[in-house]
């Protein structure tokens, strides 16, 4: 099965301030990732998907990189509603792994 | 609007069966895979299964391997998730996910189905 390590674990932020969550895979999945937000008590919502497009609806301070093996999760000028969970899911070979999570919470 | 809506929570005991229902609207559902994805209390996801947009043929996470079945209703755009021989590491929310499309992937969710598992 393909791991994915998604770092920090979780950060502390500012409302306004970039945050970078990295996402490293055992093995290539080519550009088959995407990127979730989760807030407590609700369902994940898709964020990025083919490791750097916008899902619809979802604003551009939202962003993703990378191809391969290393791939990043750019949010810029955090706004409140920002303050949740952040998971990577690869979906290149079965079983679809997620990573870990990363828990951005307010400083 | 493209949405899932799911059945509603289930409390089991251990050793029985659950069935949890998605039923899709807004788009067409025999175009997309189906996924299931579930979260333990205070736990990361976890992705247990899809099924092709035909429905005859399923892919499980080893850990699911016999004890899981998903099935569709193409008539009734409806997908299904059946647990069998239920335990207590069972207790999770779940959830159902549309695969990939054009312009989208893993999107939307189902709302989450919560199943405990009382021993």
């Amino acid at each position: 099965d393909i791991q994915l390590t998604q770092s920090p674990s979780s950060l502390s932020a500012s409302v306004g301030d970039s945050v970078n969550i990295t996402c490293r895979a055992s093995r290539g999945v080519n550009n088959y990732l995407a990127w979730f937000q989760q807030k407590p008590g609700k369902a994940p919502k898709s964020l990025i998907y083919s490791a750097t497009s916008l899902q619809s609806g979802v604003p551009s301070k939202f962003s993703g990189s990378g191809f391969g093996t290393d791939f990043t999760l750019t949010i810029s000028s955090l706004q409140p509603e920002d303050f949740a969970t952040y998971y990577c899911q690869q979906y290149h070979l079965p079983p679809f792994t997620f990573g870990g999570g990363t828990t951005v919470e307010t400083k | 609007q493209v949405q899932l809506v799911q059945s509603g929570a289930e409390v089991k005991e251990a050793g029985t069966p659950v069935k949890v229902s998605c039923k899709a609207s807004g788009f067409t559902f025999p175009a997309y895979y189906m996924h299931w994805v579930r979260q333990a209390p205070g736990q990361g996801l976890e992705w247990m299964a899809m099924i092709n947009p035909s429905g005859d043929d399923s892919t499980y996470a080893r850990k699911f391997q016999g004890r899981v079945i998903v099935t569709r209703d193409t008539s009734t755009s409806t997908v299904y998730m059946e647990v069998n021989s239920l335990r207590s590491e069972d207790t999770a929310i779940y959830y159902c996910v549309r695969g990939c499309g054009s312009g989208s992937c893993f999107d939307p969710w189902g709302q989450g189905t919560r199943v405990t598992v009382s021993s």
